[in-house]
Order: structure tokens, then C-alpha cells, then sequence
């Protein structure tokens, strides 16, 4: 496709289950990034990975959030044990651009998670 | 890490008029600030950046003045249409590092 990709784009779950999101950026883009964003609010970076490497995951909330891009391009966001105050929407981001080049983030239409 | 401010909170324009929206920084080393849009429901997205060998950028209607003495930056929107009624975010990057920080945002909302 032409642009960033997430599914699902709604999540409910029961408080405690684990939850998996997947982020399919854009074709060729070395840079990805997921965001966190609650109602009302700005994106609240989470982690980023150039290609498959993980280079700073230091906004992850707690460890029950864990994300991994193995062949650098899918990523999947996966947060175990949900607990309400993670209701939010998960947004995606992918660059051109490897770390230092800083550059347009081209964001994915996010997956809303309810957690009941 | 980057911290940044962004006022106001909401701002309600008439039709025609202008909009200024105002960024904060703290990072003296950040060299590039965006401005994204992002629609009810939809996702964000980019429209102006400048990076920090200028002071002013221009794109239409839209604008992006930077002082980096004072550590701040505004975006203009000129002859405002309802169509520009959205929220908007500005953003600075972290230290040596790719991600950005973004504001609390801005809604801004256009009076036919």
C-alpha cells in the first residue's frame, strides 16, 4: 500500500488479556516508531527501531509493553496483562531516514485499544 | 529529554482571519520542527517544517517562524477556512535521536 498500516484499527479487551498491534509501514523506510496517545493529547513516543534494531524503547510504560520489528518492516506492538490506564490510541510511524537524519513521520490511522 | 510547550489550548478563529499557535522548546541543540494537523479520527499529519538554518518558511497560506535565541516557534494560518479546523501539534526531536516530542496541541476551530 501507499501508506503506513495498522490493524486492528479497534481493540476491546478485558482488563488482564494480552493484546498484539501490527504496523506495516511504508515500503523502504528504514525508521519506525509507535506512539501512544490519549484522549485529548499529544503522541507520547513509545519506542523506535532503525531496520530490525530496537534503539530506544525508553518511553515504554512498563514492561508489560514490548515491541519487536524482526525482519525490519512489520512491527507489532504487543502489551501484555492489560490494565485500563492503557486505553488509548496506538499510533505508527515510519521514516525514510536512519537515526540523525530526522525527517516527515508518515503516521498509520492507529488502533484505538479499549480496555475494559 | 525535550520538553514542549504549545498554547493555546483551543482557539476559535471567524472565517478569513488569521491564526497564530506558539511552541516552547527546551533543547537548545534541536534543529528540526514540525507542524502536523490532525483531523477528528484521522491520523497525523505533516504540514510545514523548518529546520534550524532559517528563520521562516512559507507554504500558501500556512507559515513557520523560528527564533532559536528565545528557544520557540509559531505557526501562522492565514485567511483561515473551515476545512482548517483540526488540532494541531507542533514537535521537536530528541537529542541525537530520531524520535519527536510532541505538544499537547491545539484546537483550532474556523467560524464560517
Amino acid at each position: 500500500g501507499a501508506g503506513v498500516s495498522q490493524s486492528p484499527r479497534y481493540k476491546v479487551a478485558k482488563r488482564g488479556q494480552d493484546v498484539a498491534l501490527r504496523c506495516d509501514p511504508i515500503s523502504g523506510h528504514v525508521s519506525l516508531f509507535w506512539y501512544q496517545q490519549a484522549l485529548g493529547q499529544g503522541p507520547e513516543f513509545l519506542t523506535y527501531f532503525q531496520n530490525e534494531a530496537q534503539l530506544d524503547k525508553s518511553g515504554l510504560p512498563s514492561d508489560r509493553f514490548f515491541a519487536e520489528r524482526p525482519e525490519g518492516s512489520v512491527s507489532t506492538l504487543k502489551i501484555q496483562r492489560t490494565q485500563q490506564e492503557d486505553s488509548a490510541v496506538y499510533l505508527c510511524a515510519s521514516s525514510l531516514g536512519g537515526a540523525g537524519d530526522t525527517g516527515e513521520l508518515f503516521f498509520g490511522e492507529g488502533s484505538r485499544l479499549t480496555v475494559l | 529529554g525535550e520538553n514542549v510547550e504549545q498554547h493555546p489550548s483551543t482557539l476559535s478563529v471567524q472565517e478569513g482571519d488569521s491564526a497564530v499557535i506558539k511552541c516552547t522548546y527546551s533543547d537548545s541543540a534541536s534543529n528540526y520542527f514540525p507542524w502536523y494537523k490532525q483531523e477528528l479520527g484521522k491520523r497525523p499529519q505533516l504540514i510545514i517544517d523548518i529546520r534550524s538554518n532559517v528563520g521562516e518558511k512559507k507554504d500558501q497560506r500556512i507559515a513557520v517562524t523560528l527564533n532559536k535565541t528565545a528557544k520557540h516557534f509559531s505557526l501562522h494560518i492565514t485567511e483561515t477556512q473551515p476545512e482548517d479546523s483540526a488540532v494541531y501539534f507542533c514537535a521537536a526531536p530528541a537529542t541525537g535521536a530520531n524520535n519527536l516530542f510532541f505538544g499537547t496541541g491545539t484546537r483550532l476551530t474556523v467560524i464560517p
